[in-house]
């Protein structure tokens, strides 16, 4: 068990639609990291949350957004939903920014998403 | 453009010899380099890093050669156990920018088949 949680596990939703994926991450950790893993794929980057603040993003479409909390929880928001965004959705967590050599970002277990 | 290259989509291996998992990068901004492995139904779980000031990290039975020149990383499982079957992600980051972001940048992963 990595100590970050990701709810739900799966998610059945239709084109159009709007949902929300959530990440607790690691208890004492500051930064939250989003992925995306379609098939056959890699994990993509998506967008990075230090304390609060965006950090760094990467190949996060418009239609996503995401927020970290006060307590350090965050939501990755998906709207306009196309087939092609039927993948597997993991956070990571790391205690700092990760700037340190050991600072390894700790994965939750995904979401996974299916438009159908 | 891919930057972080798992040439081999999978990998059988006998019990208790060893699994050499190799990847090739292409951005000579990375210097630092982890290993993920994953099983089915369950998120990256860190296995081993390696600075670029290092050529070589061992923990257990793992070790994680760096060829900085050649931009080419290897993991060795010795010896190997059923157990370790699983998909193993090389992942990289580029040094500190300043600007906070560790975003790793992942291969596309090996499958890895350890044979009793």
């Amino acid at each position: 068990d990595s100590g970050v949680t990701q709810t739900p596990k799966h998610l059945i939703t239709a084109t159009g639609q709007r949902v929300t994926l959530r990440c607790s991450p690691r208890s004492g950790d500051l930064s939250v990291y989003w992925y995306q893993q379609s098939l056959d794929q890699g994990l993509q980057f998506l967008i990075q949350y230090y304390n609060g603040e965006e950090r760094a993003k990467g190949n996060i479409l418009e239609r996503f957004s995401a927020q970290q909390f006060p307590d350090l929880h965050s939501e990755l928001n998906l709207s306009s939903l196309e087939l092609g965004d039927s993948a597997l959705y993991f956070c990571a967590s790391s205690v700092a920014t990760g700037v340190g050599p050991g600072d390894a970002q700790y994965f939750g277990a995904g979401t996974r998403l299916s438009v159908l | 453009d891919q930057q972080v290259k798992q040439n081999s989509p999978s990998l059988s291996v006998q019990e208790g010899r060893i699994s050499i998992l190799n990847c090739d990068y292409t951005n000579s901004m990375f210097d630092y380099f982890l290993w993920y492995k994953k099983y089915p139904a369950e998120g990256p779980t860190f296995l081993i890093s390696i600075s670029s000031i290092k050529d070589k990290n061992e923990d257990g039975r793992f070790t994680v050669f760096l060829n900085k020149s050649a931009k080419h990383l290897s993991l060795h499982i010795v010896p190997s156990q059923p157990g370790d079957s699983a998909v193993y992600f090389c992942a990289a980051r580029p040094a500190y920018s300043g600007a906070g972001s560790y975003q790793l940048t992942f291969g596309k992963g090996t499958k890895l088949s350890v044979i009793p």
